[in-house]
């Protein structure tokens, strides 16, 4: 069975740590992967996409095809990553499917 | 600026009552979908449609109905809305094929109260 997990429903860190949203799924295939995010009062998104390799707002995401992840990442928490995160991996020709997000909350 | 827009943003209703939301596009994508986010159960699928002709149901299709009316417009239906249809609804649409079909474009999302 196709299956995104998001382990984490909420990660609180403080300003100017690292942050690791983590991003587990479950596929034979070679999914493409997606990050989104939902800012308080603004659309969902798209954050970044693996097949890019590129960094946006300083967040980087690696897909392990071994572990079968694709956990987002940011060597510095600013307070406005405060926001609701989705992995999305697209599993062939079929729309996207969602994790269940993760609330990522940054304290100054 | 090409956009996605859903109307009505936010809706009332009562328990037996028929809904609609609307969905339209000047985005000149072929496809469209209806998700529904709830807290904790992040955005589920609803229906999608990859062209004017097709309709498919994603993984909570049951109580629910949509309508392609245009390339530019997806309507979602609650024929007989019941309380554990209270949520919001996101509308999205995206390219054809290649690298761009995994990026979506989402509406502002309406958010229905079923009481």
């Amino acid at each position: 069975a196709q299956r995104v997990t998001q382990p984490e429903k909420l990660l609180s860190v403080f300003k100017g740590a690292p942050v690791e949203l983590k991003c587990n799924y479950s596929y034979s295939g070679s999914p493409e992967l997606f990050w989104y995010v939902q800012y308080s009062r603004q659309r969902l998104q798209l954050l970044l996409r693996h097949i890019s390799r590129e960094s946006i707002k300083g967040f980087t995401a690696d897909l392990n095809k071994g572990e079968t992840s694709f956990h987002l990442k940011k060597p510095f928490a600013q307070e406005e990553d405060s926001a609701m995160y989705y992995c999305a991996p697209l599993f062939g020709n079929t729309p996207l499917v969602f994790g269940k997000g993760t609330r990522l909350s940054v304290i100054a | 600026d090409a956009d996605v827009t859903q109307t009505p943003r936010n809706r009332i209703t009562k328990t037996g009552k028929r809904i609609m939301l609307e969905c339209s596009q000047t985005k000149g994508h072929d496809r469209m979908y209806w998700y529904r986010q709830d807290p904790g159960l992040g955005l589920r699928l609803i229906y999608y449609s990859f062209d004017v002709k097709d309709i498919n149901k994603g993984e909570i299709s049951d109580g629910y109905s949509v309508s392609r009316q245009a390339q530019a417009k997806f309507s979602l239906s609650l024929e007989s809305a019941i309380p554990n249809q209270t949520a919001l609804y996101f509308c999205a649409t995206s390219e054809v094929g290649g690298q761009f079909s995994g990026e979506l474009f989402f509406g502002e999302g309406s958010r229905l109260t079923v009481l």
